[in-house]
Order: C-alpha cells, then sequence, then structure tokens
C-alpha cells in the first residue's frame, strides 16, 4: 500500500517571504502522479499543483513550485513571495489507481 | 462551469438516526470518491465509484456505512444509526479518469455533519 506522510503539522511564514512544505511518500510504482492540494478555511479542496512520475522537471505554478526527488520518493512544495490568502491546509497526494493524501500542513501567513 | 455539488451543507442529526448525504459530480467525470475528513485531521478515504466497475468500498469504517451511485452521476452516502464519532466533514471528489489519465480531482464544499 502507498502512504504518503507530511511531517509538519504546523508552519507559519511571514509575507512575501518563501516557505517550503515537506512531503515523502512511499511506493514500488514507477508511474504514478502527486498532488499538492490547497484548504483554505471555507473548506474548498483546490489543487495546487501536480506532477507526473515520469517527468524530471519539476512542475511550477506561478509563486507554487514543486522539489520532486524521485529516488528519494519526496515531493516538497515551495510557495514564493507568500501572501495572506495562502493561509490553509495543505495536503500532499499520490495517485496511482487510488488517490493517498498525507495528513496535511497547516500554513498561517503572517502579515 | 458547474463544479462537484453536495448537500445539505450542514447536517445536524441525533444519536441513532440515519443520514443520508448527497454528491453531484461534474458532469461525465467517470471516479467519484468520498473521504471522511474529521477536525484538523487529513482524508480518510471512504469508497470509491469508477465507471461501471464495483465500486472500491474498503475505506467503509463499518457496516453503517453505504453508498450508491446512480447512473453513472449523482451518490448517495447513508450512515446508519448515526454515532457521535460520525461528526466529521464527509467530502465528494470526482474525476475524468483513473487510471492512465491525469487524475485530478475536484472536490466538492463538503457536508459538515454533527451527530449530538
Amino acid at each position: 500500500a502507498q502512504t504518503v506522510t507530511q511531517s509538519q503539522p504546523e508552519m507559519s511564514v511571514q509575507e512575501a517571504e518563501t516557505v517550503t512544505l515537506s512531503c515523502t511518500y512511499d511506493t514500488s510504482e514507477n508511474n504514478y502522479y502527486l498532488f499538492w492540494y490547497k484548504q483554505p478555511p471555507s473548506r474548498q479542496m483546490i489543487l495546487v499543483i501536480r506532477q507526473e512520475a515520469y517527468k524530471q522537471q519539476n512542475a511550477t505554478e506561478n509563486r507554487f513550485s514543486v522539489n520532486f526527488q524521485k529516488a528519494a520518493k519526496s515531493f516538497s512544495l515551495k510557495i514564493s513571495d507568500s501572501q495572506l490568502g495562502d493561509t490553509a491546509m495543505y495536503f500532499c497526494a499520490f495517485m496511482k489507481n487510488q488517490f493517498y493524501f498525507g495528513t496535511g500542513t497547516s500554513l498561517t501567513v503572517i502579515p | 462551469g458547474a463544479g462537484v455539488s453536495q448537500s445539505p451543507s450542514n447536517k445536524v442529526t441525533e444519536k441513532g438516526k440515519d443520514v443520508e448525504l448527497r454528491c453531484d459530480p461534474i458532469s461525465g467525470h467517470t471516479a467519484l470518491y468520498w473521504y471522511r475528513q474529521s477536525l484538523g485531521q487529513g482524508l480518510e478515504f471512504l469508497i470509491y465509484f469508477q465507471g461501471n466497475s464495483a465500486p472500491d468500498k474498503s475505506g467503509l469504517p463499518s457496516d453503517r456505512f453505504s453508498a450508491e451511485r446512480t447512473g453513472g452521476s449523482v451518490s448517495t452516502l447513508t450512515i446508519q444509526r448515526t454515532q457521535q464519532e460520525d461528526s466529521a466533514v464527509y467530502l465528494c471528489a470526482s474525476s475524468l479518469e483513473l487510471a492512465g489519465g491525469r487524475g485530478e480531482q475536484f472536490f466538492g464544499p463538503g457536508t459538515r455533519l454533527t451527530v449530538l
């Protein structure tokens, strides 16, 4: 079975600074997908970024980028120029035939 | 465009009562998931439906939980004889395809269930 681990239950960052959220996973699969989802206080889960395991290039979406280390089974999320609206729970997810989610990291952006 | 919708948004019930939670996925999405999210916790997988295949019920916590998906579209999650530990937010998600696809899940806003 696949497992996803987010070892940082809570984090905070000053507005405009950069923060990195960690995620590791365990799998014997070679082809799969990885995701970061954001859940603000409104409760609506929103996709932040996606990475295909067969791609070596790290995915980037505006201020959000990932550091995908396939051999190390690591998939960290970097948020640059943090904004107050980035305050949310962030979930890392692994997908191969089914989704597996980490327990989340609560990020607070401090003004 | 229309996203995933869930109803009701909030449900308060008494212990021992049955409840039904509804999910309307995005039209054309073949995969549908139910998750449970307890306060401050991650997502606990409950069940998923993929096309006409038999659903994967491996995440259902007890036989009081069941789900149906009619006509490959709307899904209903039923909890019988509710207990206080069933109190949580129940999230539904749908995706266009599963195996071999890009697999992005689109989530509904959830139903907050409170069992008194």
